[in-house]
């Protein structure tokens, strides 16, 4: 059974940095774009950023472009999320769901991981 | 303010059909796949619908999705309990070179 386990959040200060992790397994991790969507508390889902299969093409929200970096380790079966100079609106539970040869075709999610930027 | 339009609230009594709205531009619906996921209190999203109006395996066909034009539906029959769960719609936007979310739907089963 597919699996995608994210782990790395936290609590961290405004301007810090962290970094998120998302384990894949039961599948072919190379094979499949990734993606990470988030959702603040009591709020709707946000897509937040894109990879290809091989990592060469990236796409980002506008809410993130130039602070988060987005990237995979398909030897380690391994999707991170780099984030630095993080705000309070920042503050989400962060998903990862791989995609399925379209954009926006979120097939399998993880349980997500909180991240909470406060001082 | 989210770039695809859903109402925030719907509701039906078991055994009912609701259809949940979701509108767009000609950047995003009306170019693009629509996509439908369910999200049940405390849990991750789940994949309904995809390319408009295709079940994955393990939906049960009580779930429906539609499109035309720049807006799309979601049409859920024979309501049931379990059904109580926000509902968003997704597609991708040209305009932006980014996926966008509607605000969501939270549908009460009465």
């Amino acid at each position: 059974e597919v699996q995608l386990v994210e782990s790395g959040g936290g609590l961290v200060q405004p301007g810090g940095s962290l970094r998120l992790s998302c384990a894949a397994s039961a599948f072919t991790f190379s094979s499949y774009e990734m993606n990470w969507v988030r959702q603040a508390p009591g709020k709707g889902l946000e897509w937040v950023s894109y990879i290809s299969s091989s990592g060469t093409t990236k796409y980002y929200a506008d809410s993130v472009k130039g602070r988060f970096t987005i990237s995979r380790d398909n030897a380690k079966n391994s999707l991170y999320l780099q984030m630095n100079s993080l705000r309070a609106e920042d503050t989400a539970v962060y998903y990862c769901a791989r995609g399925n040869g379209y954009l926006v075709y979120f097939d399998f999610w993880g349980q997500g991981t909180l991240v909470t930027v406060s001082s | 303010q989210s770039v695809l339009t859903q109402p925030p609230s719907a509701s039906g009594t078991p055994g009912q059909r609701v259809t949940i709205s979701c509108s767009g531009s000609s950047s995003n619906i009306g170019t693009n796949y629509v996509y439908w996921y369910q999200q049940c209190p405390g849990t991750a999203p789940k994949l309904l619908i995809y390319r408009n109006n295709q079940r994955p395996s393990g939906v049960p066909d009580r779930f429906s999705g539609s499109k035309s034009g720049t807006s799309a539906s979601l049409a859920i029959g024979g309501l049931r309990s379990e059904d109580e769960a926000d509902y968003y719609c997704a597609a991708w936007d040209d305009l932006s070179g980014q996926a966008v979310f509607g605000g969501g739907t939270q549908l009460t089963v009465l």
